[in-house]
């Protein structure tokens, strides 16, 4: 059954720093791989989607990377605003000859102290 | 482009009472999903359509809930009876298939008392 780990459950930074999000899951065999961020009592914005075929996918100040045989993804936050205080949650979607299809990760919330 | 309208946004009942919740996905994504969050956790999969044909339904609490997907385009899910560990968001989320990018509503905050 697959296990999606995302390591801290929360932290702090000052504004400006670079930083990294972590997301692990236990079984390689996933099509693909999903950043989102959710602010408070909002729904969830998607920020990048990685294929398993790839290594990274990049958008503005964000960069995901994958590494699907050691089963870790980061996300990568450039210059760190206050704007990006969030919760950051990664999900991974199973092959499809499996029940669990789609399984997120319990979230790392993030705030950027001014 | 309209994102996934849902409604309603809030929702308080007591317990063994029924509830609906309902969807509408983003215009022509063919893929449409249910996700149970409770606080403090990352949302879980309910159930997930392609078009009007349930893809994945094996966490679903069938029997207590029910959804559904006429035509393929809106959807509703619903609980009956309601337990008190139902209060959770439901949210709804849609793609353009299978393995895409998927984009996710407001969500319904529901509360079961």
């Amino acid at each position: 059954k697959q296990e999606v780990t995302q390591i801290p459950a929360a932290l702090s930074v000052p504004e400006g720093e670079n930083l990294v999000l972590n997301c692990s899951f236990t079984d390689s065999a996933i099509y693909n791989l999903q950043w989102f961020r959710q602010d408070p009592g909002k729904g969830l914005t998607s920020l990048l989607l990685i294929q398993s075929s790839q290594r990274e996918q990049t958008s503005g100040r964000l960069n995901a990377s994958l590494d699907k045989s050691s089963g870790r993804s980061t996300l990568y936050i450039a210059a760190s605003q206050p704007g990006d205080s969030a919760t950051y949650l990664c999900a991974v979607t199973n092959l499809m000859n499996r029940d669990d299809k789609i399984i997120f990760g319990k979230g790392t919330r993030l705030h950027i102290l001014p | 482009e309209a994102g996934v309208a849902q409604s309603p946004r809030y929702k308080i009942i007591e317990k063994r009472q029924s509830v609906a919740f309902w969807c509408n996905p983003i215009s022509g994504h063919a893929t449409l999903y249910w996700y149970q969050q409770i606080l403090g956790q990352g949302p879980k999969l309910l159930i997930q359509f392609q078009n009007n044909g349930v893809v994945d339904d094996s966490q679903l609490p069938k029997d207590r809930f029910s959804a559904e997907r006429l035509k393929g385009v809106d959807s509703t899910l619903k609980i009956q009876p309601a337990k008190l560990e139902d209060s959770a968001v439901y949210l709804c989320a849609s793609s353009l298939g299978l393995y895409n990018e998927q984009f996710f509503g407001p969500g319904t905050r529901l509360t079961v008392l």
